[in-house]
């Protein structure tokens, strides 16, 4: 089972900061298949980031995704208010498809 | 317009069974997977496993393979998440999800359309 590890925990930014959040997997990702999910309290998770880094339909151009092997990274440019949430990455290039454990956008 | 939509809250006791669907429409049903993934109160998310409704075809995650089942009836484009005897331990947030492509038991799909989860709660 691939193991993923995310940092930091929480990470505290103001509006407008750029904000970058990782994803280390145990084992290498199959075919970069990897995926980033934001999800708001009380809402289900919104697919932001597939493949590592193709943008899934509707998503803005300041979340953009990139890495390969075990070291994946998603990127806000510029955060809005919209974008304080928690971000969680899923590989699915090896069984098991596991999710990690998040990473929480706080403002600070 | 691509729309899961779950069923409603569960409150059950320790022991009996489950059966909660996720109804997919604006899309052809048969032609995605349809995964389930759990949220624990707090948690982050676990995937469950994944079923193809055109063929039937399952995927499980070890760590629920036996403990959950899941099945899909095409005619009416429902998917389902079933217990035969709930624990305790099953208190969460079950969400439904459509696969973007293929998956088999070696690589799959991220979920590019999510269900708004069903709220299961275990109590005697």
């Amino acid at each position: 089972e691939i193991v993923l590890t995310q940092s930091p925990g929480t990470l505290s930014l103001s509006p407008g900061e750029r904000a970058t959040l990782s994803c280390r997997a145990s084992q290498s990702v199959s075919s970069s298949y990897l995926a980033w999910y934001q999800q708001k309290p009380g809402q289900a998770p919104r697919l932001l980031i597939y493949d590592a880094s193709s943008r899934a339909t509707g998503i803005p151009d300041r979340f953009s995704g990139s890495g390969s092997g075990t070291d994946f990274t998603l990127t806000i440019g510029r955060l809005e208010p919209d974008d304080f949430a928690v971000y969680y990455c899923q590989q699915y290039g090896s069984s098991q498809f596991t999710f990690g454990p998040g990473t929480k956008v706080e403002i600070k | 317009e691509v729309q899961l939509v779950q069923s409603g809250a569960e409150v059950k006791k320790p022991g009996e069974s489950l059966k909660i669907s996720c109804k997919g429409s604006g899309y052809s049903f048969t032609n995605y997977w349809i995964g389930w993934v759990r949220q624990m109160p707090g948690k982050g998310l676990e995937w469950m496993g994944i079923i193809y409704p055109g063929d039937s075809d399952t995927i499980y995650s070890p760590s629920f393979q036996g403990q959950v089942t899941i099945s899909a009836d095409k005619s009416i484009s429902t998917a389902y998440l079933q217990w035969s005897s709930l624990k305790a331990s099953d208190i969460a947030m079950y969400y439904c999800a459509r696969a973007r492509g293929y998956c088999s038991s070696t690589s799959c799909s991220s979920f590019d359309f999510w269900g708004q989860g069903t709220l299961v709660t275990v109590s005697s």
